[in-house]
């Protein structure tokens, strides 16, 4: 298994700003995800970080509203950029070492825009 | 058809009883398969991996059937702290997971 820490934990940000999260893993994985989830909705799988090249988005997410870092084996980031109301979620990130291992997520990061 | 389904509930169940969830896959190939759990205003977390053959924690058991494909988890004398929401997970190509939308469960005193 591994653990997984998020920063920060909550935001309250403001419209048109731009807000960064980070997630840190323990140890060395190979895959990272990013979601993102309503209350009491489903979670919605934003991108996966890849190590040394760009994200890979899933449909209607794109790199310009939400890029992402991922340095290395055990850090990424992601922006959410020109924020909107509309963007006030629970961001999630996870980490994964094989499709058989399962994931892990971190606490995630409760962002409220207004 | 989506990739995977589940009843998204609510189960309200009384404590001590017997609950079963389904959760139904459309990919063949999907090779993973996973239960978690996820309660009010926290991050989901594994629960279990589900086996072929089946595989059995305490009062939980997970079973696949890949014919059907679909993958079951049975959770004996209910706890209170059992409510939550159960999240089925299938993977497929090595590294793409797919979850469910989730069940909703209530064990009610």
């Amino acid at each position: 298994s591994a653990v997984i820490s998020q920063k920060p934990s909550r935001d309250i940000c403001q419209r048109g700003t731009s807000l960064t999260i980070q997630c840190q893993v323990d140890s060395q994985v190979t895959m990272m995800f990013w979601y993102r989830q309503q209350p009491g909705q489903s979670l919605t799988l934003i991108a996966t970080a890849n190590q040394g090249s760009e994200a890979t988005y899933e449909s209607g997410f794109v790199i310009d509203k939400f890029p992402i870092s991922r340095p290395n084996l055990t850090f990424s980031t992601l922006t959410v950029s020109n924020m909107s109301p509309e963007d006030s979620s629970i961001y999630l990130c996870s980490a994964a070492g094989t499709g058989a291992s399962g994931q892990y997520f971190g606490p995630g990061t409760r962002l409220t825009v207004t | 058809r989506k990739e995977v389904e589940q009843d998204p509930g609510p189960f309200n169940v009384p404590e001590g009883a017997t609950v079963a969830f389904n959760c139904t896959y459309s990919n063949s190939a999907s090779q993973s398969f996973f239960w978690y759990r996820q309660d009010c205003r926290k991050e989901p977390k594994l629960l279990m991996s589900v086996y072929s053959s089946g595989n059995e924690d305490g009062r939980f058991t997970a079973q696949l059937n890949r014919a059907s494909q679909y993958i079951s988890l049975l959770i004996r004398d209910s706890k209170l702290s059992d409510s939550a929401t159960y999240l089925c997970v299938v993977v497929s190509y090595g590294q793409n997971f797919v979850f469910g939308p989730g069940t909703r469960l209530s064990v009610l005193p």
